[in-house]
């Protein structure tokens, strides 16, 4: 019954690959988001959905591409793989724009 | 400067001992506040709402100043599980959209 997942959990690859990161909520909430934490642990926003729209933009590399297929998903893909990359990626979601994020448990994204 | 600051500590203490941390913003038109806790290697967990009047959950009491620019957290009887990073959150006045601003985290080791 997780409410907020992501896949996968970890995520090793080299430098210039194309991956994907998936996220799931069946928590019926309609706003998504994708997060950055890095190594110094600031979490940063990417990205937020709502309603499969997109809504906020951050100054994010245009490597980076969400897609909303329905309100209950949203995938970040990322294109050429840059070693800067390697972070903690978090999806959250809210019941709308103005309540509380639930978080998922993140995806360990490692560039070798 | 940092949108949101906080010592990054760690502050070690008793259990049983009283802490607090603050946290200051630099955008007088912020809307909303909150604490939110992350441990180790796992996501971030709305811990509560930061309200003017002050408000209190359990052990927890938060706390905002709007004329400084500050808020703070105060827990009492500290517990050995609460050791955790304690993440200063904050919406900024962007067209009523949730992007969650965090702080750097404070991190607090509870030792017996």
């Amino acid at each position: 019954d997780t409410a907020v997942s992501q896949t996968p959990k970890y995520l090793v690859t080299q430098m210039g690959n194309d991956k994907s990161i998936k996220c799931e909520q069946n928590l019926g909430h309609d706003t998504m988001y994708w997060y950055k934490q890095d190594s110094k642990k600031f979490l940063k926003i990417m990205f937020s959905y709502n309603n499969k729209e997109l809504i906020i933009n951050e100054t994010v590399p245009n490597r980076f591409s969400p897609k909303s297929p329905d309100k209950a998903h949203l995938n970040l893909h990322i294109n050429s793989l840059e070693l800067g990359d390697s972070a903690v990626y978090f999806c959250a979601s809210s019941p709308d724009v103005s309540q509380p994020q639930h978080f998922g448990d993140g995806t360990r994204l490692s560039i070798l | 400067r940092k949108e949101v600051e906080q010592d990054p500590g760690p502050f070690n203490v008793p259990e049983g001992a009283t802490v607090a941390f603050n946290c200051t913003y630099s955008n007088s038109a912020s809307q909303s506040f909150f604490w939110y806790r992350q441990d180790c290697r796992k996501e971030p967990k709305l811990l509560m709402s930061v309200y003017s009047s002050g408000n209190e959950d359990g052990r927890f009491t938060a706390q905002l100043n709007r004329a400084s620019q500050y808020i703070s957290l105060l827990i009492r009887d500290s517990k050995l599980s609460d050791s955790a990073t304690y993440l200063c959150v904050m919406t900024p006045f962007s067209g009523g959209y949730n992007k969650l601003i965090f702080g750097a985290g404070t991190r607090l080791a509870v030792h017996p």
